[in-house]
């Protein structure tokens, strides 16, 4: 059975810093990796998608990376803001048996002004 | 605006009393599945469907039914609500092969 853990859970870093959100799952078979954003009572937004076969993801001031060997991908956010401070949820889709993602966690992120 | 739609926004019932959430996406996904989402517990499967006619169960089935008549909609049924279903509810679609979920914006069921 797929299981994904976010490292680390939660997370508060002043406003500027870049940093790093990590994400690993134990079943390397994967066909694709997405990283999705979370506000307070609201749904999913997705952020970045890496097909099995890709290396890394970017768009505007983020960066996601994936090494399906080892079975790790990372979200990388540059220059962050207030504005990023949500959830981040990593999810896989391994096909076959119950055909859906496989979530994470999440980290909670807080970006101090 | 494409996407996913989901009705009720919030939602009360009493235990033993039924319900059907809604949802329907205008992306011609022939993916859709639904997701509970509990504290401490992240999201979790419960049905999916690969196209119309074609359901199946995920991680945690149990007090709940779906169909796909069209490739449009699916909806949940709740068939006799346990407090143990209070939950914020979330339906997705993609392509095949789980090419980029789109979530809905969610329900918020609370059972009493």
């Amino acid at each position: 059975k797929q299981e994904v853990t976010q490292i680390p859970a939660a997370l508060s870093v002043p406003e500027g810093e870049n940093l790093v959100l990590n994400c690993s799952f134990t079943d390397s078979a994967i066909y694709n990796l997405q990283w999705f954003r979370q506000d307070p009572g609201k749904g999913l937004t997705s952020l970045l998608l890496i097909q099995s076969s890709q290396r890394e993801q970017t768009s505007g001031r983020l960066n996601a990376s994936l090494d399906k060997s080892s079975g790790r991908s990372t979200l990388y956010i540059a220059a962050s803001q207030p504005g990023d401070s949500a959830t981040y949820l990593c999810a896989v889709y391994s096909g076959g048996g119950a055909d859906g993602l496989t979530f994470g966690k999440g980290t909670h992120l807080i970006i101090q002004p | 605006n494409a996407g996913v739609t989901q009705t009720p926004k919030f939602q009360v019932l009493k235990t033993g009393q039924s319900m059907t959430l809604q949802c329907a996406q205008d992306m011609n996904h022939e993916y859709m599945s639904w997701y509970r989402q509990d504290p401490g517990m992240g999201l979790r499967l419960i049905h999916y469907s690969v196209g119309a006619g074609i359901t199946d169960q995920g991680e945690v089935p149990n007090g709940y039914n779906v169909s796909r008549s069209t490739t449009e909609d699916f909806p949940l049924r709740l068939l006799s609500a346990a407090p143990s279903q209070t939950s914020v509810y979330f339906c997705a679609s993609s392509y095949p092969t789980g090419n980029g979920y789109t979530f809905g914006s969610g329900t918020r069921l609370t059972v009493v």
